[in-house]
């Protein structure tokens, strides 16, 4: 089956670095995709991953493992405006399907 | 920048209409799709839609639903017989051939009454 799990709630304070974890079991992997929701607006798309490895983009980092079926994303000098949901999702198949599988959502509050 | 966009934002509708949402993808993206968000619950895709037709479809996606992309800028999802269970937030998304990432609009709030 597909099953992607991430904690349910993060806290954390304004300056400092979260790290949100994703754990992902599909029947096939094409790529992990990183996005913000704030309450009642659309995903905004963060970052991607297809090779393992590291990617780089300002405050924002993701991290993937295809071997471990694991991603994170890092997120370092927190600011009030991170408080967000940070949804993880994979495209299971190549080719023309090109659905996303979605997690549940990390649900972060930043405090002062 | 371009985006995608999404109208209504906000539809009441009684049990047992039809609605149409509508969307306008990013013009030389070529994949579309539809997901929906029942409030409190994570985004869930409905269907994606190639080269003029469905490429595919979850079980939610049911002989209820259809998608039209009636000329070279609409998609739309129309739903045939409403019920309470479809309130949810409706998203329509787009993406081209690279880069892969899926934006998406501002989303339908689908209330059903």
């Amino acid at each position: 089956g597909q099953n992607i799990d991430q904690p349910t709630e993060m806290t954390a304070t304004e300056g400092a670095i979260v790290q949100i974890n994703c754990t992902y079991q599909t029947s096939g992997f094409n790529g992990l995709f990183w996005y913000q929701q704030h309450a009642g607006e659309a995903p905004t798309f963060l970052s991607y991953n297809v090779l393992d490895g590291l990617e780089e983009k300002g405050r924002f980092s993701s991290f993937l493992s295809r071997s471990k079926g694991y991603s994170y994303l890092l997120l370092k000098e927190l600011q009030m405006k991170d408080s967000a949901s940070y949804l993880c999702a994979v495209r299971d198949n190549a080719g023309n399907n090109r659905k996303l599988i979605w997690g549940l959502g990390t649900s972060l509050a930043v405090n002062p | 920048e371009p985006e995608v966009t999404q109208t209504p934002s906000h539809q009441v509708t009684q049990m047992g209409q039809e609605v149409i949402l509508r969307c306008v993808p990013i013009s030389n993206h070529l994949y579309f799709y539809w997901y929906r968000q029942i409030l409190g619950q994570k985004v869930e895709f409905l269907v994606s839609f190639y080269n003029n037709e469905i490429s595919e479809k979850s079980e939610i996606f049911d002989d209820q639903f259809s998608v039209e992309r009636p000329d070279g800028s609409n998609f739309t999802l129309k739903i045939r017989s409403t019920k309470l269970e479809d309130s949810a937030m409706y998203f329509c998304a787009s993406s081209g051939g690279v880069p892969t990432e899926a934006f998406f609009g501002q989303g339908t709030r689908l209330t059903v009454v």
